[in-house]
């Protein structure tokens, strides 16, 4: 049974500072890896999302990467903003028709 | 346009009624799925449809039944509710089940429901 672990549940940091979060999955046959922003009161919104042969994707200031060996994937985050502040969620699928399995997320806060 | 629309917002409602959630999509896409979001936050798969037909089905009680007239379309109805059924549900689709970027869902807002 997969099982997805995000580790802090919460941080909070200074704006301006490169950081990094942190997803790790117990079953490293996996199909994709995705990492979702969730803001408060609304649905989730798909940042990246990197397919089983590949080692990471980028998307602007985002750069998540995928170690399959080792069962972690992490999202970098250059120059954090306060509009950066939000629920980030990863969810890892283990075959074409399986289910999304989701961590708890990191919630984020970004301090002006 | 908003691509994943889910109605109501909030439904606050008594415990033993029956009530129904609705979601449409306009983005065209095959597979569409139904989320609980329960108050710690945790993100579970209920149902997923692809192209009106039922794929995924994780253990929820038969007092949900999912709906789909049109790949467009995936209702969720929930007999009998019970307190525990409070939760945000939250619709997705996807343009298939199959890999890349076609494998992105896309989320509803969500719909608040509380049960008293």
């Amino acid at each position: 049974k997969q099982e997805v672990t995000q580790i802090p549940a919460a941080l909070s940091v200074p704006e301006g500072e490169n950081l990094v979060l942190n997803c790790s999955f117990t079953d490293s046959a996996i199909y994709n890896l995705q990492w979702f922003r969730q803001d408060p009161g609304k649905g989730l919104t798909s940042l990246l999302l990197i397919q089983s042969s590949q080692r990471e994707q980028t998307s602007g200031r985002l750069n998540a990467s995928l170690d399959k060996s080792s069962g972690r994937s992490t999202l970098y985050i250059a120059a954090s903003q306060p509009g950066d502040s939000a629920t980030y969620l990863c969810a890892v699928k283990t075959g074409a028709n399986s289910k999304l399995t989701f961590g708890k997320g990191i919630t984020l806060s970004v301090r002006p | 346009d908003t691509a994943v629309s889910q109605t109501p917002k909030y439904l606050v409602t008594q415990m033993g009624n029956d009530k129904s959630i609705k979601c449409e999509q306009n983005l065209g896409h095959d597979t569409m799925y139904w989320y609980k979001q329960d108050s710690k936050k945790f993100l579970k798969i209920m149902f997923s449809y692809n192209n009106k037909e039922l794929i995924i089905n994780e253990t929820v009680p038969n007092r949900f039944s999912p709906k789909s007239p049109d790949k467009a379309h995936l209702n969720l109805h929930i007999n009998s509710l019970e307190l525990g059924d409070s939760a945000v549900y939250f619709c997705a689709s996807s343009q298939d089940l199959l890999g890349g970027a076609k494998n992105i869902q896309y989320f509803g807002a969500g719909t608040r429901l509380s049960v008293l």
